[in-house]
C-alpha cells in the first residue's frame, strides 16, 4: 500500500538551533500534506498544511515563522522547528491522504 | 466543522474477550471514516477505513461499519489479543467543512489494554 516515510525517527537538539523533518510520500503524489503535533497521552493537533508550489496554511495559534513549512515537489514537504526550545519538545507526525508517517520525537534540551 | 466524539479509555480487557470501542462523528457532506491504531513511540497505522454509508471496513479481525443514520463507526473485534494493546484513534476526512483537502479530523483516541 501507499507509504509515507518520515525522517528522522528522533532528534535531540540544544535550544536556539533549528531542526528540520522531512516527509515523502514513497509511492504517490501528494500536493497536500498535513503536519500534526501529538503531547504524551494525547490526541493529534493539526498545525498545518503544506501545499505543493504555495504558502502552508496554518492552524490559529501556530505561529508560521517558528514551523516553516516547504513543499518543492509533489513528493516532499519538510517542517523546521526555528529556534527550538523545550516547549517545542513533542511527538511530529506528517500524512498524505489517509497515510501518516511514522512520527519525530522532538526534544529540546 | 467536523468533530469526532469516541469512548474514553482506558479499556482493560482480559485476552480472547470481545471489543467494542464506540465512535460517532459530526460532519457535513460525505466524509471517510478511519480507525487509526498508534503503538507506543510509534506513529499511526491505518488499520481500517470506509468511504460511503453501510461500508464495513476489516482488517485483522477488526471491523467497523459506516452509520450514517446514527453517524457512527464503531470498532469491534471478537477476540483480542495481547498484541492489540495500543491506542486506537476514530477519524474522518472530507466533507464540506474540510476545504477540498484530506484534512484528518481525529477522535481523543482510547487506550486498550489486554491483559493475559
Amino acid at each position: 500500500g501507499a507509504v509515507v516515510s518520515q525522517h528522522p525517527s528522533r532528534v535531540i537538539c540544544k535550544s536556539g538551533t533549528s531542526v528540520k523533518i522531512e516527509c515523502r510520500s514513497l509511492d504517490f503524489q501528494a500536493t497536500t500534506m498535513f503536519w500534526y503535533r501529538q503531547f504524551p497521552k494525547q490526541s493529534l493537533m493539526l498545525m498545518a498544511t503544506s501545499n505543493e508550489g504555495s504558502k502552508a496554511t496554518y492552524e490559529q495559534g501556530v505561529e508560521k515563522d517558528k514551523f516553516l513549512i516547504n513543499h518543492a515537489s509533489l513528493t516532499l514537504s519538510t517542517l523546521t522547528v526555528t529556534s527550538a526550545h523545550p516547549e517545542d519538545s513533542s511527538f511530529y507526525i506528517c500524512s498524505a491522504r489517509e497515510f501518516f508517517g511514522s512520527g519525530t520525537q522532538l526534544s529540546v534540551l | 466543522g467536523n468533530s469526532v466524539t469516541q469512548m474514553e479509555g482506558p479499556v482493560t480487557l482480559s485476552e480472547e474477550a470481545f471489543l467494542t470501542i464506540n465512535c460517532t462523528y459530526t460532519a457535513t457532506g460525505y466524509p471517510s471514516l478511519f480507525w487509526y491504531v498508534q503503538y507506543p513511540g510509534e506513529g499511526l497505522q491505518l488499520l481500517l477505513k470506509a468511504t460511503k454509508a453501510d461500508d464495513k471496513g476489516s482488517n485483522k479481525g477488526f471491523e467497523a461499519t459506516y452509520r450514517k443514520e446514527t453517524t457512527s463507526f464503531h470498532l469491534e473485534k471478537g477476540s483480542v489479543q495481547v498484541s492489540d494493546s495500543a491506542v486506537y484513534f476514530c477519524a474522518l476526512s472530507g466533507g464540506r467543512d474540510s476545504g477540498g483537502y484530506q484534512k484528518v479530523t481525529f477522535g481523543t483516541g482510547t487506550k486498550l489494554q489486554v491483559i493475559p
